[in-house]
């Protein structure tokens, strides 16, 4: 039983293109995060969940654009896909302590994104 | 601005020797700190975390220091095992946000 699984697990297009990332969720948890792992292995957040309410949303350029059904479920929507794309995509999820602050993250097997 | 990081690259020990893995970080609001362990073409695997009103947490043969002062941690793996082999990312939180600043990862290599 994988906690924290993502799809596709390999993904290459060519630019212009739409694609999407799915990402679920077993393990209850109320918060969901997507991660951009760079060409020089730096890991930064994107956007954060909390319950389907968008949370943290860095910098990113609004074509990226994620998408929460349910708590257990955080899509990610790339319009326009552009060579820079290319990267490591990692969900990860976790729990609220209750006093505000947040547990470890569990995280994803990651989506390789080539754009071509 | 990098405001997490781990100046080593690098980092080769000899089974059974202890592997210390550095990592520093700028921002006086990070409360929380946490070491991820990634092995290729797999997601970071959470190891050990330490909140800011702890100087040390313990937890196998995994050890975190943290040193406020200095804004310095540090992991200890002892004894260190070939299956330790991975990148280790050093990652910190602060304000109740839930957002983790990741420095860039140190690859320990354990040789037999």
């Amino acid at each position: 039983d994988t906690a924290v699984s993502q799809t596709p697990k390999y993904l290459v297009t060519q630019m212009g293109n739409d694609k999407s990332i799915k990402c679920e969720q077993n393990l209850g948890h109320d918060t969901m995060y997507w991660y951009k792992q760079d060409s020089k292995k730096f890991l930064k957040i994107m956007f954060s969940y909390n319950n389907k309410e968008l949370i943290i949303n860095e910098t990113v350029p609004n074509r990226f654009s994620p998408k929460s059904p349910d708590k257990a479920h955080l899509n990610l929507h790339i319009n326009s896909l552009e060579l820079g794309d290319s990267a490591v995509y990692f969900c990860a999820s976790s729990q609220p302590t209750g006093t505000g602050a947040y547990n470890e993250q569990f995280f994803g097997p990651g989506t390789r994104l080539t754009v071509l | 601005d990098q405001q997490v990081k781990q100046n080593s690259p690098s980092l080769s020990v000899q089974e059974g020797r202890i592997s210390i893995l550095n990592c520093d970080y700028t921002n006086s609001m990070f409360d929380y700190f946490l070491w991820y362990k990634k092995y290729p073409a797999e997601g970071p695997t959470f190891l050990i975390s330490i909140s800011s009103i702890k100087d040390k947490n313990e937890d196998g043969r995994f050890t975190v220091f943290l040193n406020k002062s200095a804004k310095h941690l540090s992991l200890h793996i002892v004894p260190s095992q070939p299956g330790d082999s991975a990148v280790y990312f050093c990652a910190a939180s602060g304000s109740n946000t839930g957002k983790l600043i990741f420095g860039q990862g140190t690859t320990l290599q354990v040789k037999p």
